[in-house]
């Protein structure tokens, strides 16, 4: 059974660097094509694609926030980590991750975790 | 960046009703989009990539279309259960954007 769990702080300040982890199970971080993705979605808001990162380490960003964002992966520990410099009270969000794979040459995202807010205010 | 616009934002419908929105993109994607459907409090569900597979498990009302850059989902009987936002997503190039969405309520 596939499951991603998302954990970090709920609450940071203007300024403060964000640090999301999200734990995976039920499947590898080392499977070939596949890989984790962050999504946020603000209180009554679209969802926004902020990152991903695959098995072979390619990553790739949001261009509009690649600046502030950093995506790793630990495959012993089976966690993926987003960090987000310099927070702000937009940032405010329900942060989601996501398992992401190729199936006959496209990208699918199937499994979600439930995802955490994150609330940004001093 | 891609651009996704989505038509309608807001659709008031019936059970039984059938239903399309349209996601437009603002340049061509080929057939690299999805669907997905989200409840209040719940997190996305696929339910088509590709444009038009339908992902394991999804009822066959449910169904896409489209490439290039004009994609369609249609609902072809709604059910009390379809009542939910619905977005698109192109994952074609770097930054994968999502539609702003379609809320679709109870008439």
């Amino acid at each position: 059974q596939v499951t991603l769990k998302e954990s970090g702080p709920v609450l940071v300040k203007p300024t403060e660097t964000l640090t999301l982890t999200c734990t995976v199970s039920g499947f590898s971080l080392s499977n070939a094509r596949m890989g984790v993705s962050w999504i946020r979605q603000p209180p009554g808001k679209a969802l926004e694609w902020l990152a991903h990162i695959f098995s072979n380490d390619e990553k790739s960003y949001s261009t509009s926030l690649k600046s502030r964002l950093t995506i790793s992966k630990d495959t012993s520990k089976s966690q993926v980590v987003l960090t987000m410099t310099n927070m702000d009270p937009v940032d405010t969000a329900t942060y989601y991750c996501a398992r992401i794979g190729v199936v006959q040459g496209v990208i699918i995202t199937d499994y979600w975790g439930q995802g955490t807010l994150v609330t940004v205010s001093s | 960046d891609i651009q996704l616009t989505q038509s309608p934002s807001f659709l008031s419908a019936s059970v039984g009703d059938r239903v399309t929105i349209t996601c437009r993109a603002s340049q061509g994607i080929s057939s690299y989009l999805a669907w997905y459907q989200q409840k209040p409090g719940k997190a996305p569900k696929l339910l088509i990539y590709a444009a038009s597979t339908l992902q394991s498990g999804v009822p066959s009302r449910f169904s896409g279309s489209g490439s290039g850059t004009e994609f369609t989902l249609t609902i072809s009987s709604l059910q009390p259960e379809d009542f939910a936002t619905y977005y698109c997503q192109q994952l074609n190039s770097l930054g994968f954007t999502f539609g702003p969405g379609t809320k679709v309520d109870i008439k």
